[in-house]
């Protein structure tokens, strides 16, 4: 089983460039969220999506935006990227089922520098 | 809004020994679950041990077990003879009703050989 997969792994961008980050879950997941890490400040929500279709604000939406067209992917936009973007970004994913204490499973991570 | 607070940046702990780590959380929620989840140097999270807010009894996976004080709000993590492979950022989370999960900022915790 893959679990959560996040493409890429490593980006530069150019301060005004844009890039789509992609993630894929294949457990068949509700829920799919996206966070970014910086130092000190532990894991941050930016969006997340409650299903097919839907999206969320977390904590720190502004610059991006997200997609769920499909239960599989959530797609993490930056329109116009700033250095303050400059983070890791980790997609995690996590099942409705029973409602329970049911945790996230997490991609490996995206490391995005902004110049 | 729901948050977590992790009051210690860093600890350090001789191996074999047990440490614990402190998460507190505010919350108006009577329903919600909370996590410990560890971040060795390979970026990846990992679930070390979950708790039900409706379970009184304390949680335990092997070494790793939790305080949890509904009433105070408080879940702290417990590592008993601790090894060089527990050395790792390790992150408390709250899963609230709406299920947004939301974590602290992290301790860093050390192993001395």
């Amino acid at each position: 089983n893959a679990g959560v997969t996040q493409t890429p792994k490593f980006r530069v961008l150019k301060t005004g460039q844009s890039m789509t980050l992609l993630c894929a879950q294949d457990m068949n997941h509700e829920y799919m969220y996206w966070y970014r890490q910086d130092p000190g400040m532990g894991l941050r929500l930016i969006h997340y999506s409650v299903g097919e279709g839907t999206t969320a604000k977390g904590e720190v939406p502004d610059g991006y935006n997200v997609s769920r067209l499909k239960k599989q992917n959530f797609l993490l936009g930056l329109e116009s990227a700033a250095p303050s973007q400059t983070s890791v970004y980790f997609c995690a994913s996590s099942s409705t089922m029973f409602r329970a204490a049911l945790p996230a499973f997490f991609g490996q991570g995206t490391r995005l520098t902004v110049v | 809004a729901q948050t977590v607070t992790q009051s210690q940046p860093e600890m350090s702990v001789q191996e074999a020994e047990t440490v614990t780590l402190s998460c507190t959380y505010d919350t108006s929620e009577s329903d919600y679950y909370l996590f410990w989840y560890k971040q060795p140097p390979s970026r990846q999270m990992i679930l070390v041990i979950r708790q039900e807010a409706y379970k009184q009894q304390n949680a335990t996976e092997n070494r790793f077990s939790v305080n949890f004080q509904k009433a105070a709000k408080s879940f702290s993590l417990k590592i008993s003879d601790s090894q060089l492979g527990d050395a790792a950022m390790y992150f408390c989370a709250y899963r609230s009703a709406n299920d947004k999960i939301i974590f602290g900022k992290g301790t860093r915790l050390h192993i001395l050989p």
